[in-house]
């Protein structure tokens, strides 16, 4: 098994241009969240999904959308991209509501 | 909504000194994660409490929810260098929404 599968693992960006990160779990999971790592603030969550079809926003929704069309993938988009997005990625997903999180290995975002 | 403080921010040990982070809530929680990341790494789950008052270990590692369930600690014995990094305690507080605390960043000296 695989687990969760983020790409990709670094990228840099230019202020204004978009991309989308990608995640994916072959654990037949429910629930998938993206979360945002910044020095010193743990993790926050960005938006999140219960299941495909279905998602909602988190702490920090701002300049990020989010689809879920199938539940193997929940990709992060970036709309318009900032400095202030420049933060470690985290794609999560879990078997219940309240159960474990099981992380990918993070993608690295820059924008100058 | 619900927010968990956690302290301290660092901890800098000698190997076999022990360690201990403390997570607190205003408001009662449900349950309590904690998480480990490796520097580099990603997160990875630890454990979950559930029961008030409730206590668990896992070889070295001793996990605690207050009676109250507004507080939860992480206490480690006798620290190895395997045990660097970032533990952080996380707080389900909605449907598939957690609240992680900022984490503890353990460095242990040889």
């Amino acid at each position: 098994n695989a687990g969760v599968t983020q790409t990709p693992k670094f990228q840099v960006l230019k202020t204004g241009q978009s991309m989308t990160l990608q995640c994916a779990q072959d654990m037949n999971h429910e629930y998938m969240s993206w979360y945002r790592q910044d020095p010193g603030m743990g993790l926050r969550l960005i938006h999140y999904s219960v299941g495909a079809g279905i998602t909602d926003q988190g702490e920090v929704p701002n300049g990020y959308n989010v689809s879920r069309s199938t539940t193997e993938d929940f990709p992060l988009r970036l709309l318009s991209a900032a400095p202030s997005q420049t933060s470690v990625y985290f794609c999560a997903s879990s078997y219940s509501a309240r159960g474990e999180l099981f992380f990918g290995e993070g993608s690295r975002l820059t924008v100058l | 909504g619900q927010q968990v403080m956690q302290i301290p921010q660092y901890q800098h040990v000698q190997e076999g000194e022990d360690f201990t982070t403390y997570c607190n809530s205003s408001t009662t929680l449900s349950n309590i994660q904690w998480y480990k990341q490796r520097p580099g790494g990603h997160p990875v789950f630890l454990i979950q409490l559930v029961k008030s008052g409730e206590v668990k270990k896992q070889k070295r590692l001793t996990f605690q929810f207050g009676e109250a369930k507004k507080n939860s600690s992480l206490h480690i014995t006798a620290t190895q260098t395997t045990d660097v990094g970032t533990y952080f305690c996380a707080e389900p507080y909605n449907f598939n929404k957690f609240y992680f605390g900022s984490g503890t960043k353990l460095n242990v000296k040889p």
